[in-house]
């Protein structure tokens, strides 16, 4: 079955650094990808739809400047998370699908700890 | 490694009938589960979650779980379908009671018939 690898599973970084998670459709080329964001004991919230070749469309509230996503190929989107602060410390986690019509497949997540 | 399956990749049924989501998953130590939906263009949103305690659990938009530890199931119900409840629905197992370090199933699209 089609698998999405996230890397890294958890990282942890000092204050005011930045953080590159990738999110990579290992046999399948993914239109659209997403990434969540989950909060202790919360649900994941959707932070950002990602479609190949065009600028991602971030939901309500989630700051562009300091969630940059790119998903410049079929099968690779990455989500930099720019002078990170510990109130960014979360579980981000992305999913893929290759059609709007076809299943959506989950990365294993990152663990991202800010001290 | 915990695993979480979903054996039904498409289910339809008709609006007013009853529905029943498989879940099956595997792990090796008290599992936490949850159920999600995801309805076309958005996010994921919670459904209902296990810990502990009455093993039939109540969510949101009359959904309910029953949890089987003997079948290692955690099927999701509901008595009488919606149009409005035709999405993609993912069963998942996690660490904790945070629902931190996830697994989601495959997903199961629901289409719903008039």
């Amino acid at each position: 079955g089609a698998v999405v690898s996230q890397h890294p599973s958890r990282v942890i970084c000092k204050s005011g650094t930045s953080v590159k998670i990738e999110c990579r459709s290992l046999d399948f080329q993914a239109t659209t990808m997403f990434w969540y964001r989950q909060f202790p004991k919360q649900s994941l919230m959707l932070m950002a739809t990602s479609n190949e070749g065009s600028k991602a469309t971030y939901e309500q509230g989630v700051e562009k400047d300091k969630f940059l996503i790119n998903h410049a190929s079929l099968t690779l989107s990455t989500l930099t998370v720019t002078s990170a602060h510990p109130e960014d410390s979360s579980f981000y986690i992305c999913s893929a699908r290759r059609t709007p019509n076809e299943k959506l497949f989950f990365g294993s997540g990152t663990q991202l700890s800010v001290l | 490694a915990q695993s979480v399956t979903q054996p039904d990749i498409h289910i339809t049924v008709s609006e007013g009938a009853s529905l029943e989501l498989r879940c099956n998953y595997s792990y090796g130590a008290t599992p936490y589960l949850f159920w999600y939906v995801q309805s076309p263009g958005q996010g994921l949103q919670l459904l209902l979650k296990y810990f502990s305690g009455d093993t039939l659990v109540q969510g949101i938009k009359g959904f309910e779980a029953e949890f089987k530890r003997s079948q290692s199931s955690f099927n999701l119900r509901k008595p009488s379908v919606h149009w409005s409840d035709a999405a993609e629905y993912f069963c998942a197992v996690g660490y904790n009671n945070a629902g931190n370090m996830l697994t989601f199933g495959g997903g199961t699209r629901l289409m719903v018939k008039p």
